[in-house]
């Protein structure tokens, strides 16, 4: 089965704790998207990156980090620098820019 | 910064009866998408509409874009309890040099037994 996965479901981290975030696709898509999304909100981009070895900041990159190595890995971490990381976080892709987004099921992360 | 709006951002109607929501936006786009999402869930992508177009449909989905009033609707007709999600439009800026794609913030639907 083609599609986007996302781990782990929910994330519990204390203050001060880094935290990756793990996002993986076979749909042999280019760009890569991570996003956040709090309580009744929409979506914000974090990072977002076009092709491999390459990526860009988004809307709300600051306390955050992304690499992309490999086509299909996008993982996202959440730094201590961060300071109000609790919400929902999407990891999507796309074949290329503006097209159709596919959307993993999402990592809750809850700084206690 | 914000360029897709919808309205309104709440929604409830009985089942079996339409379902509309509005998708406004400031800049010239390429073209326009809306997409579900159940709650906790990731996102679905429902449809997509090009600039060049007025109007498409996809099931019981139907979707118009006037650029003149730079707005869309999305139309659910015959609703269903299934139907119950939050809806998003999400536009690129033609004039936007990183070709983002940015969302709203959604209308939130939900349909009544």
């Amino acid at each position: 089965d083609g599609g986007i996965t996302q781990s782990p479901k929910y994330l519990f981290r204390k203050e001060g704790q880094n935290v990756t975030l793990s996002c993986e696709q076979n749909l042999n898509h280019d760009a890569m998207y991570w996003y956040r999304q709090d309580p009744g909100q929409g979506l914000r981009l974090i990072y977002y990156s076009q092709i491999v070895n390459d990526f860009q900041k988004g809307d709300i990159a600051e306390g955050y980090s992304v690499s992309r190595e490999k086509k299909e890995s996008f993982p996202l971490t959440v730094t201590s620098a961060q300071k109000n990381p609790t919400a929902f976080y999407l990891c999507a892709s796309s074949i290329g820019r503006n097209n159709e987004q596919f959307f993993g099921p999402g990592t809750r992360l809850t700084v206690l | 910064s914000q360029q897709g709006e919808e309205d309104p951002q709440a929604l409830s109607i009985q089942e079996g009866e339409n379902a509309t929501m509005n998708c406004s936006y400031k800049t010239s786009i390429n073209n326009l998408q809306w997409y579900r999402q159940n709650s906790g869930r990731g996102l679905v992508h429902l449809i997509l509409i090009r600039s060049n177009e007025r109007e498409k449909h996809s099931g019981r989905l139907r979707v118009t874009l006037d650029t003149s009033k730079k707005s869309s609707s999305l139309l659910i007709t015959a609703s269903r309890a299934a139907d119950t999600a939050s809806y998003f439009c999400a536009t690129d800026g033609r004039r936007n040099r990183d070709d983002k794609i940015i969302f709203g913030k959604g209308t939130r639907l939900h349909i009544l037994p």
